[in-house]
């Protein structure tokens, strides 16, 4: 158990509509980043939080936003979903932010399916 | 930009064989970490070992050992005397430093790893 927990596991809903994936950190980190694993693309990194502030951004949809909570929660929210945004998409946390190696933590993921 | 490339994208073993996976990664950068994950059936990644760009000595933890080659530009990992609890896809990922602020993982594609009894 990495400490870092995701919140729902599985997710089922419709084209068009719009989810929000719930992470929180293990106890003592400040980053939280935010990943895509799909058959198509791969595990793709999608966006980091420091802190409350935004620091890192990757291949992230328009359609998709993030934003990390005073309490450091980080919620990943999915808009006008596709078909293809079906995926498992991961939370990670570390202590830091900038420090090149830092081990992030992975979640257990959220598994969202569109239908 | 940063890449991670994993060749082999499935490997079937016999228990007790072992096994070598392969990565190659491109980094135009002096300073990197590069990381191995598992991810086993249940789905979770599991972090097994990080390992910087100036440190070229070859690690070995019980079954596990990581051979990383700058010359190459490589960081293979070998199984040995595999186990069926082996069985999983295995990631090998690059750290990328971003606009000095942030980092992110650069994720090579996997390698299916299937042991059978």
């Amino acid at each position: 158990d990495s400490g870092v927990t995701q919140t729902p596991k599985h997710l089922i809903t419709a084209t068009g509509q719009r989810v929000t994936l719930r992470c929180s950190p293990r106890s003592g980190d400040l980053s939280v980043y935010w990943y895509q694993q799909s058959l198509d693309q791969g595990l793709q990194f999608l966006i980091q939080y420091y802190n409350g502030e935004e620091r890192a951004k990757g291949n992230i949809l328009e359609r998709f936003s993030a934003q990390q909570f005073p309490d450091l929660h980080s919620e990943l929210n999915l808009s006008s979903l596709e078909l293809g945004d079906s995926a498992l998409y991961f939370c990670a946390s570390s202590v830091d932010s900038g420090a090149l190696g830092n081990e992030q933590f992975f979640g257990p993921g959220t598994r969202l399916t569109v239908l | 930009a940063q890449k991670v490339t994993q060749a082999q994208t499935e490997i079937s073993v016999v228990e007790k064989e072992d096994v070598t996976l392969d990565c190659v990664y491109e980094t135009r950068d002096t300073t990197y970490y590069l990381f191995w994950y598992k991810q086993p059936p249940s789905g979770e990644l599991v972090f097994l070992i990080r390992r910087n760009s100036f440190d070229e000595q070859n690690e070995i933890s019980g079954r596990y050992s990581w051979n990383f080659q700058k010359s190459t530009s490589s960081f293979n990992f070998t199984i040995t005397a595999s186990q069926v609890v082996d069985s999983a896809v295995y990631f090998c990922a690059l750290s990328d430093l971003v606009n000095n602020a942030g980092n992110m993982l650069t994720f090579g594609g996997g390698t299916r790893l299937m042991v059978k009894p």
